[in-house]
């Protein structure tokens, strides 16, 4: 089965770290640019991190540029987000999202299920 | 950055047609792709590059874009339509190019 599946979540105190992982299956992990969406307790989906499929291109939202790096390993079909200096907006669930190129255009095909990142005291 | 705009809701009559809007800056130069999300799920892809569906998704919904604005047409609306949806472009140009708009409640009387 195709699919993504996200873990990682949890409660953690402002200015704190967390790691998020994704894992993927059922389709050639390697092949795939990947991002990283988040979308905060009744609000929107926002956009947070983009990764090519070799690793070698990353971009990042203003808001998690310099706190939040975006990772994967190809060998173990898996994508990471660490995520430093926490704050309480940073409180929502986040989806890794498997993008789709066509002339330069990407589009996301393919979504986990979520992991909830809770910041506060 | 890119900005784009949708309605916070828009209300139909099932057997309806809904249109929701996605405006931006010239976003007709640009791919629009659509996802719905239902309460306590991950969104799906509906269209993409402007009017394209992906498979298992029903021809009732279809996608146009031109100059600054892109519309999800949804005919013959039903229950399980109720949904928000969510355009979305990749902005090539910046270097933070993944750009949501802010979602419309879709929903069915």
């Amino acid at each position: 089965e195709v699919q993504l599946v996200e873990s990682g979540g949890g409660l953690v105190q402002p200015g704190g770290s967390l790691r998020l992982s994704c894992a993927a299956s059922g389709f050639t992990f390697s092949n795939y640019e990947m991002n990283w969406v988040r979308q905060a307790p009744g609000k929107g989906l926002d956009w947070v991190s983009y990764i090519s499929s070799g690793g070698d291109t990353i971009y990042y939202a203003d808001s998690v540029r310099g706190r939040f790096t975006i990772s994967r390993d190809n060998a173990k079909n898996s994508l990471f987000l660490q995520m430093s200096s926490l704050r309480a907006e940073d409180t929502a669930v986040y989806y890794c999202a498997r993008g789709f190129n066509s002339w330069g255009f990407q589009h996301f095909d393919l979504w986990g299920q979520g992991t909830l990142v809770a910041v506060s005291s | 950055s890119y900005v784009l705009t949708q309605p916070p809701s828009v209300s139909v009559a099932p057997g309806q047609t809904a249109r929701i809007t996605c405006g931006g800056n010239n976003i007709g130069s640009k791919s629009v792709h659509w996802y719905q999300q239902k309460p306590g799920q991950a969104p799906v892809l509906v269209v993409y590059d402007d009017s394209d569906r992906p498979s298992g998704i029903p021809e009732r919904f279809s996608g146009s874009s031109s100059g600054n604005t892109a519309t999800l047409t949804i005919s013959r609306v039903e229950a399980g339509d109720e949904a928000d949806y969510y355009c979305q472009v990749w902005d090539i140009s910046s270097i933070h190019p993944g750009v949501f708009g802010g979602g419309t409640k879709l929903t069915v009387l």
